[in-house]
């Protein structure tokens, strides 16, 4: 069974700093790997779709990493703001698509 | 339609009574996943479908829980003699396919009392 693991659980910043989020995970035999941010009391919103063949995604500030052999993926987030207070996710998908705990991040202004 | 449909989005249900949930995946999504998220925790893996095979029930907490897709496209998940431990919001998630990524829905909150 797929395990994964999120560092930091929490993590509080003031707002313009760059921060990263690291995820781990127990079966690198993936598709590919999904990170999602979760507002409180709301669905998942996907952020970024990493295949298994690719190195690295990007989307706007945010840019995430993908490490298959070694079981990890970062998510890069460029010049944090407010907006970006949230849980975020990584799923790692071989259909069995289990989820972390999260990192629950704080932006303040 | 465009996205990920789940009804209801809210629903107080009292102990013991059957429930019904419901999720509409996107058309043509092959695949589609349940999870259920207790208040302040994480997602726990309830039950996958993907195509006509056999769905993993593996996650399901009880024989009380069940779920079926009809036709490989809407989804549902029936919660029988319902706990206030059942309390919790029921996401349903799909996708194309192996090589594409998944698209949750909005959630149904349930509350039993």
């Amino acid at each position: 069974k797929q395990e994964v693991t999120q560092i930091p659980a929490a993590l509080s910043v003031p707002e313009g700093e760059n921060l990263v989020l690291n995820c781990s995970f127990t079966d690198s035999a993936i598709y590919n790997l999904q990170w999602f941010r979760q507002d409180p009391g709301k669905g998942l919103t996907s952020l970024l779709l990493i295949q298994s063949s690719q190195r690295e995604q990007t989307s706007g500030r945010l840019n995430a990493s993908l490490d298959k052999s070694s079981g990890r993926s970062t998510l890069y987030i460029a010049a944090s703001q407010p907006g970006d207070s949230a849980t975020y996710l990584c799923v790692p998908n071989n259909n069995d698509m289990r989820f972390g705990a999260g990192t629950r991040l704080t932006v303040k202004p | 339609g465009a996205g990920v449909s789940q009804s209801p989005s809210n629903k107080v249900t009292e102990k013991g009574k059957d429930v019904e949930l419901r999720c509409d995946p996107i058309s043509g999504h092959t695949a589609l996943y349940w999870y259920r998220q207790s208040l302040g925790q994480g997602l726990e893996f309830l039950i996958y479908f993907q195509g006509n095979s056999a769905p993993d029930k593996s996650g399901l907490p009880s024989d009380r829980f069940s779920a079926e897709r009809t036709g490989g496209s809407v989804s549902t998940l029936t919660i029988q003699r319902t706990q206030q431990e059942d309390s919790a919001v029921y996401l349903c998630a799909s996708g194309p396919g192996r090589d594409y990524g998944y698209t949750f829905g909005s959630g149904t909150r349930l509350t039993v009392v």
